[in-house]
């Protein structure tokens, strides 16, 4: 299988501030970018979503960047709160319906 | 929303037995189901994609022997690991996607810790 990295980078951040966790994709035909939340021993939870032909996305608390010239995605969240504190993982995909994901970031949340 | 399960969502086995995993989609039916291992502290990684009525593609490096998938319905996919040894040990996590609700979006089961003793 495909993915980027074998280690976790980690973010510490204040409750209360804003959080903002980077990744680097790989493919440029991806078209279409989801980031996950998962805490320990769970699955993967669906964030927010980014189409290759947007830039921003904006959900609840949460923002997705996209940079496709520099293959980068950025994922901001507001106001950043103890439950924030898990796993999370950008992911791709380039429309043949495989999703690949990146190597993940775990934020610890500060209270 | 969708809900994908998993069974069991742990086990434990001996080496050299087999290890079936299901992953069923609860409230749609899903033509495509994919198969993920994730190692401690380690990003998912993909291991085949799974289509209903048809045999599995599998990644690059992954025994389609070892790991046989089986597709036999619109809400059933299962992993069987055979001849489970103890670097099999992982978390297996499967997702199904739905071809017609919210534009082909996946969704994650809740995994299954394998461990093989």
């Amino acid at each position: 299988g495909e993915s980027v990295g074998l280690h976790l980078p980690t973010l510490s951040v204040q409750e209360g501030d804003n959080s903002i966790i980077n990744c680097a994709y790989s493919n440029s035909a991806s078209d279409y970018f989801i980031w996950y939340k998962q805490e320990s021993g769970k699955g993967p939870q669906f964030i927010i979503d980014i189409r290759s032909n947007m830039d921003k996305r904006q959900g609840q608390r949460v923002t997705v960047l996209l940079n496709k010239t520099v293959k980068h995605l950025s994922l901001q969240i507001a106001a950043t709160q103890p439950g924030d504190s898990a796993v999370y993982f950008c992911a791709e995909n380039t429309g043949g319906f495989k999703t690949i994901f990146g190597a993940g970031t775990r934020l610890f949340v500060k209270a | 929303g969708a809900v994908v399960s998993q069974h069991p969502s742990w086990v434990i086995c001996k080496s050299g037995t087999s290890v079936k995993i299901e992953c069923r989609s609860l409230d749609f039916q899903a033509t495509t189901m994919f198969w993920y291992r994730q190692f401690p502290k380690q990003s998912l990684m993909l291991m085949a994609t799974s289509n209903e009525g048809s045999k599995a593609t599998y990644e690059q490096g992954v025994e389609k022997d070892k790991f046989l998938i089986n597709h036999a319905s619109l809400t059933l996919s299962t992993l069987t690991v055979t001849s489970a040894h103890p670097e099999d040990s992982s978390f297996y996590i499967c997702s199904a996607r739905d071809p017609i609700g919210r534009g082909g979006e996946q969704y994650f089961g809740p995994g299954t810790r394998l461990t093989v003793t």
